[in-house]
């Protein structure tokens, strides 16, 4: 069974610019979660949805970040415009769904520089 | 909300069992504790959860005191390959999740 898919795996962009950031969680996966992780901590909710709802945005940046996932499977989330405090990894996790206990599956990451 | 407080880094020699420690002081009674082990360029990955006394699996044991104000992730017999950032996390079930700052573990030969 394939795991979550995340891509790109790396990304460097120039601040004030735009950036997204895709994945695709593990087949029949109802919950999905975007993480921040800065260097040396742990990861840091940004959005969780169920289905295509994003059932708990309340630490999203929404003045420049925004997340989709319009079908309920993949989920794209962007950065708009990227300042240099944005340089971290990008996480993405999913879960069957149905209890908050459920055990996370998680992408690679995408690791994004700002410069 | 709890907050999980662990050490930053540990190191421990191949073949001897390795303890980390996870406090959790503000823990709620229905709040599960949860560890997960991260390689570098990785995601974590899920090691093992419970809510009190000792659960066992195939790679850990977790052992949670009845005041459930810490826990603690025990790996019997550790290798190289054991050599990771270990988090703690602590969740509720409306899905408030806690997630500690990491152990870095080194296992040297």
């Amino acid at each position: 069974e394939a795991g979550v898919v995340q891509s790109p795996r790396y990304k460097i962009i120039e601040k004030k610019q735009p950036v997204a950031f895709w994945c695709n969680p593990i087949s029949g996966h109802n919950t999905l979660y975007w993480y921040l992780q800065n260097l040396g901590q742990g990861p840091e909710l940004l959005i969780r949805y169920e289905n295509e709802e994003a059932v708990d945005d309340s630490q999203l940046p929404k003045d420049r970040f925004s997340a989709e996932r319009l079908k309920g499977v993949d989920s794209t989330l962007k950065i708009q415009p990227a300042e240099l405090g944005d340089s971290a990894v990008y996480l993405c996790a999913s879960t069957p769904g149905g209890q908050s206990s459920d055990t996370q599956y998680f992408g690679p990451g995408t690791r994004l520089t700002v410069l | 909300l709890a907050k999980t407080t662990q050490p930053i880094s540990m190191d421990s020699y191949e073949g001897q069992e390795v303890n980390i420690t996870c406090s959790h002081n503000n823990i709620a009674t229905n709040d599960y504790i949860t560890w997960y082990q991260q390689f570098p360029s990785q995601g974590p990955r899920f090691i093992i959860q419970g809510y009190k006394t000792k659960v066992t699996n195939e790679v850990a044991s977790l052992f949670i005191p009845a005041d459930r104000k810490s826990s603690t992730l025990s790996l019997p017999r550790v290798s190289l390959s054991d050599t990771a950032v270990y988090y703690c996390l602590v969740g509720d079930s409306n899905y408030q999740l806690i997630w500690g700052a990491g152990t870095k573990l080194i296992i040297k030969p």
